[in-house]
């Protein structure tokens, strides 16, 4: 295991919904990088937190935001779902703005109907 | 744009043969290759890294290969073993975010 934990394990909305997704990271690290891993396909990079401020974003429209709080946990906002945001969401947890080992987490199954 | 890929979406062994999981790479500037398996369920996990400075690096059963010739990384697992059925991904690290490729499912066959 690697001491990071995501919740909730599974989710299922709508379209045109919110989402919050959520990712406690392994202990002593203080950075958060947030990954769509769509069905058959490899993670696809959405933004990452380095000491709560994001520190690099991937090609996601604008309704995909984040927030990392003093703790380090993070958390995944996705507004005005769209059926092809349906995916295994995985965050990472690093240290050093993720320059060093990224431990993935178990991932959030999120199913848009 | 960057891309990282793989040649063969599966891959089908008998146990205790050796496997080759292949990858191509698109951005010659790459200079740091990750390995990761993935069982269902799971994230990712890490299993061996490479840097562009090195053309071979060996681990427990595994051995990543990298020509930068022809932009090429492979992972070898050596006496594959049922607990190794998996997705495997290679990544290229830039900028402190990992680029995946699409993955190989390896099966083992008893």
């Amino acid at each position: 295991e690697t001491g990071v934990t995501q919740s909730p394990t599974h989710l299922i909305k709508t379209r045109g919904q919110q989402v919050t997704l959520r990712c406690s990271s392994q202990s002593g690290h203080n950075t958060v990088s947030w990954y769509q891993q769509a069905l058959g396909q490899g993670p696809q990079f959405i933004f990452q937190y380095y000491r709560e401020e994001e520190n690099g974003r991937g090609n996601f429209p604008p309704r995909f935001s984040g927030l990392q709080f003093p703790n380090y946990s993070s958390e995944l906002n996705v507004n005005a779902l769209e059926l092809d945001d349906s995916a295994l969401y995985l965050c990472a947890s690093s240290s050093d703005g993720g320059y060093n080992e990224q431990f993935f987490g178990p991932g959030t199954r999120l199913t848009v109907l | 744009g960057e891309s990282v890929g793989l040649h063969l979406p599966t891959l089908s062994v008998q146990e205790g043969d050796n496997s080759i999981i292949n990858c191509a790479y698109s951005n010659s500037a790459s200079d740091y290759f990750i390995w990761y398996k993935q069982e269902s369920g799971k994230g990712p996990q890490f299993i061996i890294d490479i840097r562009s400075n090195m053309d071979k690096r060996q681990g427990q059963r595994v051995t990543v290969l990298l020509n930068k010739t022809v932009k090429h990384l492979s992972l070898q697992i050596a006496a594959t073993q049922p607990g190794d059925s998996a997705v495997y991904f290679c990544a290229e690290k830039g900028g402190g975010k990992l680029i995946f490729g699409q993955g190989t499912e390896l099966s083992v066959k008893p």
